[in-house]
């Protein structure tokens, strides 16, 4: 059965530095890995997915990067901002549709 | 485009009620899927459905029904409700699942969070 960690569970940073997230997951056969965003109350956002054969993706101020060999992915968010502060999630997928998904990590960015 | 929209956002149940949540999506996916979020714990998938009169069982299935007799609808049922289910259940939907298409990805509504007392 795959078992994905999210550590830290919570996270504080001032605004402006560079968050990491880190993400581990215990099958490294893996179809993909995507990371989502959740604000609290509402449903999941999707933000960055990478392929299993890929080594990282980048969209504006997020890079994520990808070991399957390891089981492990970083989402990096660079010169974080208040706006960013929520939760985020990742899942992994076998080779089906099924997602298995961390327990995220809550992040505040303190103004 | 409304995406996927859930119904009802908030309810409260006492311990034996039944009720059903809708999931519906507009987006002709279809995959649909019914989750559940407990704090400290990551989604869990409850009951999923491949197409329009088909539903098959997750991870977590038990105390729980569903039903997708429309492609756009799928509904959650909980026969008899227990302490036990108070959680954030989440739908979600996506097309259908193919490695020719290596950007897919699901698409969740808002959540409803279920108090069972």
């Amino acid at each position: 059965k795959q078992e994905v960690t999210q550590i830290p569970a919570a996270l504080s940073v001032p605004e402006g530095e560079n968050l990491v997230l880190n993400c581990s997951f215990t099958d490294s056969a893996i179809y993909n890995l995507q990371w989502f965003r959740q604000d609290p109350g509402k449903g999941l956002t999707s933000l960055l997915l990478i392929q299993s054969s890929q080594r990282e993706q980048t969209s504006g101020r997020l890079n994520a990067s990808l070991d399957k060999s390891s089981g492990r992915s970083t989402l990096y968010i660079a010169a974080s901002q208040p706006g960013d502060s929520a939760t985020y999630l990742c899942a992994v997928r076998r080779n089906d549709y099924k997602l298995s998904f961390g327990a995220g990590t809550t992040v505040t960015v303190r103004a | 485009n409304a995406g996927v929209t859930q119904t009802p956002k908030f309810r409260v149940l006492k311990t034996g009620q039944s009720m059903t949540l809708l999931c519906a999506q507009d987006m002709n996916h279809e995959y649909m899927y019914w989750y559940r979020q407990d704090p400290g714990m990551g989604l869990r998938l409850i009951h999923y459905s491949v197409g329009e009169g088909t539903t098959a069982k997750g991870e977590v299935p038990d105390g729980y029904n569903v039903s997708r007799l429309k492609k756009q609808n799928f509904l959650l049922g909980l026969e008899s409700a227990a302490p036990s289910q108070t959680s954030v259940y989440f739908c979600a939907s996506s097309y259908f699942w193919r490695e020719s298409v290596p950007r897919e990805t699901q698409y969740f509504g808002p959540g409803t969070r279920l108090l069972v007392l």
